[in-house]
This record gives structure tokens, C-alpha cells and sequence, in this order.
């Protein structure tokens, strides 16, 4: 696609439920980006990947938080059982190269509500 | 664990004001510098890649320098508009191939007309 397309853009659900967040990165990027921002502050590293490979998920808050992108392209990450606290915009972001002169580009970001 | 910070937080000048701002971060096993630029309601957009010390990089009114061996780097901005309006984030790259990137705080810029 043109961009890194994310859905939902928006999601309100109620604690305790499974939410899943899909990304859909630009075409033929390497790495893809996971981070969660609070409102008014800056991206916070949840986890990446290279192709398939999850190379570094030390970001994620805890075992409910996981992520996958089992053929290389799009991506998607789960939250179980929800709670409050994790109400957050939740960025997805990829890159052509996957190395550290790679920029990445954005997507519009799905905000999550936990009520 | 790994810090980067910026300063200041915010920032309010006139039209027409020049300012600058700075990101902090770790001064060894330095890889890259990214700065982003992110206005309300849109995604952080790259604004410059910087990776050797000493680098300077312009994009129209907006630069930016590196200094990787005392850990900082300033984003200037010459001449303000109310459409530079955003706040500024830098991101540093930990590691050569596709390691994550930590993200500052950001340095929120209003400029009023």
C-alpha cells in the first residue's frame, strides 16, 4: 500500500476482553514497529520485527501483550484480558531496511479505549 | 535502561522568532539519530537521519546537528512559522540492524502569529 495502513482506528471495549490490533505495513518493508504513546508523550518501544522474525519484544508491559507477523508483512498485536491502564493510541510504524539509517514511517495509529 | 531526553518540554515564540532545542542520549555504541516531526492528529513524519558525528543536516528552515561523543544533538529552526506548530521527537537507534528505536519525550512548539 501507499502507507502503513492500521485497524481499527479506533476501539472501545470493556475490561477484560481480547482485543487484536492489525498493521498493515508499506510494501516491502523490512522491519515493522510496534509502539504504544500516551497522550502528549513521546512513542514507547513495545517490539519489532525483521521479516517474520520478532527480533526484540522486551517493550512488551507484560505476558498479556503479544505480536505476530507470520508471513513477513502484516502484523498484528494482541491484548488479552484488558485492562484500564492499557488504554493508549497504539502506533504502528515500518522500514525499508531495516537498518539504523532506515526512517520509519508512521501509520495513523489505532487508539484503544478500556472502559 | 536506556535514556533519551530532550529539552525543553515546550516551547512558545513569536512568528518570526528563531529557536532550538535539544535531544539528549547515550554517548557510546551510538548508531543513529532520528528527529520526527508530529502535529496533532497525524503520525511522526522523519525529519532527518543522522549518524556521523559532526553531521549537520537542512531541510528549508529547519537543521540539525550531531554530536555523538558528548551524546546530543540540536534542532534549530530559523525564522518560525505557525505551521512549524508540533512537537519535535528524537529517536535513538540502539543497535546497527533494525534494533529498536527509544524515542525522547518530545519538545512541544507553539508559535504564535
Amino acid at each position: 500500500g501507499a502507507g502503513v495502513s492500521q485497524s481499527p482506528r479506533y476501539k472501545v471495549t470493556k475490561r477484560g476482553q481480547d482485543v487484536a490490533l492489525r498493521c498493515d505495513p508499506i510494501s516491502g518493508h523490512v522491519s515493522l514497529y510496534w509502539y504504544r504513546q500516551a497522550l502528549g508523550q513521546g512513542p514507547e518501544f513495545l517490539t519489532y520485527f525483521n521479516y517474520e522474525a520478532q527480533q526484540d519484544k522486551s517493550g512488551l508491559p507484560n505476558d498479556r501483550f503479544s505480536a505476530e507477523r507470520p508471513e513477513g508483512s502484516i502484523s498484528t498485536l494482541t491484548i488479552q484480558r484488558t485492562e484500564q491502564r492499557d488504554s493508549a493510541m497504539y502506533r504502528c510504524a515500518s522500514s525499508f531496511s531495516g537498518r539504523h539509517t532506515g526512517e520509519l514511517f508512521f501509520g495513523e495509529g489505532s487508539r484503544l479505549t478500556v472502559l | 535502561i536506556l535514556n533519551v531526553e530532550q529539552s525543553p518540554q515546550s516551547l512558545h515564540v513569536q512568528e518570526g522568532d528563531s529557536t532550538n532545542f535539544t535531544c539528549s542520549f547515550p554517548s557510546s555504541n551510538f548508531y543513529a539519530l532520528h528527529w520526527y516531526r508530529w502535529e496533532t492528529a497525524k503520525s511522526p513524519e522523519a525529519l532527518f537521519v543522522m549518524t556521523l558525528n559532526g553531521d549537520e543536516k537542512k531541510k528549508g528552515r529547519i537543521s540539525a546537528t550531531l554530536n555523538t561523543k558528548e551524546g546530543y544533538s540540536y534542532l534549530y529552526i530559523k525564522g518560525s512559522q505557525p505551521e512549524d506548530s508540533a512537537t519535535y521527537l528524537c529517536a535513538f537507534n540502539v543497535g546497527n540492524y533494525g534494533q529498536n528505536f527509544v524515542f525522547g519525550p518530545g519538545t512541544r512548539l507553539s508559535v504564535l502569529p
